[in-house]
């Protein structure tokens, strides 16, 4: 069965600084997808990034960036130039095509001004 | 484009009573997903449906949960008779059916108590 480990419960940043959000993952498949999710304190979930495994090109969307070390099964998030916005839970999840996805324990992100 | 969309934002009932969660999905989302996060866990996967169809009921934890989408539009969770053991967010994920990227797009959730 595929299982997400987030290891770091809770992580702070200052702002403006650069922090990594840790994520680890089993699987047998090939092709799959990972997904970074962020929930702030609303409680609507939205999508921050995403990852084919085919790729070899880490993804990026603005200040999010990930390293995807598909022989080590390691996605982690990089957030640059943090901002009070980006506190929030952050999620690391793992699908396949069509299919449901799998969720790591979530990291709680503090920004501090 | 309105979201998906899930009602109530929060409910408090008592151990034995009935609850129904309803899931609107954005429009022409032909997949719907229900997850369940209990306090400090993981998001954890309930079912997937395919337009009317179940195409995996594999996370239901108990017969307790019934959940239906009838004509493939909304969905609803009910979970008949609650335990305390049922409290948690219950989330509500879309997404297109054969869709290019082949992202699931999350409502906010609805907050059950089971007291």
């Amino acid at each position: 069965a595929q299982t997400v480990t987030q290891s770091q419960p809770e992580m702070s940043v200052q702002e403006a600084e650069t922090v990594t959000l840790s994520c680890t993952y089993d699987t047998s498949e090939s092709d799959y997808y990972l997904f970074w999710y962020k929930q702030p304190p609303s409680r609507q979930m939205i999508l921050v990034i995403r990852q084919e495994a085919y790729k070899q090109q880490n993804a990026t969307e603005n200040r999010f960036s990930v390293n995807f070390q598909k022989a080590a099964k390691s996605f982690s998030l990089k957030i640059s130039d943090s901002q009070l916005g980006d506190a929030a839970m952050y999620f690391c999840a793992y699908g396949l095509y069509g299919n449901k996805l799998v969720f790591g324990a979530g990291t709680i992100l503090r920004v501090k001004s | 484009e309105a979201g998906v969309t899930q009602f109530p934002s929060h409910s408090v009932i008592e151990k034995g009573q009935t609850v129904t969660l309803r899931c609107d999905p954005i429009s022409g989302h032909d997949n719907l997903y229900w997850y369940r996060r209990v306090m400090g866990k993981e998001i954890k996967f309930l079912l997937h449906f395919v337009k009317e169809s179940k195409q995996d009921e594999s996370g239901m934890p108990n017969n307790r949960f019934l959940a239906e989408r009838t004509g493939g539009t909304y969905s609803t969770l009910k979970v008949q008779p609650a335990e305390l053991e049922d409290s948690g967010v219950y989330f509500c994920a879309s997404s297109q059916l054969r869709g290019w990227p082949d992202t699931q797009y999350f409502g906010p959730g609805t907050r059950l108590t089971v007291l």
